[in-house]
């Protein structure tokens, strides 16, 4: 079946440097989507940026990724983090099936 | 804009107890779904209805009965509580299709004693 991977649970950066979070994925689908979620404390997730367009890099928030189906990713990187962008971090796949796989989730914890 | 609203926000049962969520949305999207989230286990699909009446298992629907008798709403039954269960359900809705967002209430978070 269709699989996301986050490999890290927890990653923890020093503000105003940069982040990556790893996002790869298995599926058999052809029409794909990808999404990163985010959960801050407290609150319900809400999706950050999406893709479906191989290669294009998609940014919102000073968070960019770019969907690779050669290598079956979606990293998300920010060249700078703040202490605002603390929370926890989904990535996701969506189908025509109507279904959406996550990722077990990479918390994001930004130090002063 | 829209709103998903889930009640109750805390749910505390006993064990082998029946245990119902409630969900309502008012963007009237077509498809709904109910998660579990658990600490590093991301979030896992229980059921998901792609339109009223329908009803879809998701990989976590074994123990959970659901519900789609409206647009609007979705409920979603905890057949048996298990003794000290703990764990968020959250109630999420969208349009469908590969690259629909889906908008996530709030949460009930369930104690079992």
């Amino acid at each position: 079946g269709d699989s996301v991977t986050q490999t890290e649970g927890l990653v923890t950066v020093t503000e105003g440097l940069p982040v990556k979070l790893n996002c790869t994925y298995q599926t058999t689908y052809l029409t794909i989507a990808f999404f990163w979620y985010v959960q801050y404390l407290n609150e319900a997730p809400q999706v950050l940026l999406k893709s479906s367009t191989d290669n294009k890099r998609t940014e919102h928030q000073g968070f960019h990724a770019t969907l690779h189906k050669s290598s079956s990713s979606f990293h998300l990187q920010k060249s700078s983090a703040q202490l605002s962008d603390s929370a926890l971090y989904y990535c996701a796949l969506g189908s025509n099936t109507n279904k959406v796989v996550f990722g077990t989730g990479t918390r994001l914890q930004v130090l002063p | 804009g829209g709103i998903i609203t889930q009640t109750p926000k805390f749910l505390i049962g006993q064990e082998g107890q029946k245990l119902t969520l409630k969900c309502q949305q008012n963007f009237n999207h077509d498809t709904m779904y109910w998660y579990r989230q658990d600490s590093g286990k991301g979030l896992r699909l229980i059921y998901y209805s792609i339109t009223e009446n329908d009803l879809q298992k998701g990989d976590l629907s074994e123990g959970y009965d659901a519900s789609r008798e409206k647009k609007s709403s979705f409920s979603l039954t905890v057949t048996s509580a298990q003794k000290n269960e703990m764990a968020v359900f959250l109630c999420a809705s969208g349009t469908g299709g590969s690259y629909a967002e889906q908008f996530f209430g709030p949460g009930t978070r369930l104690t079992v004693l």
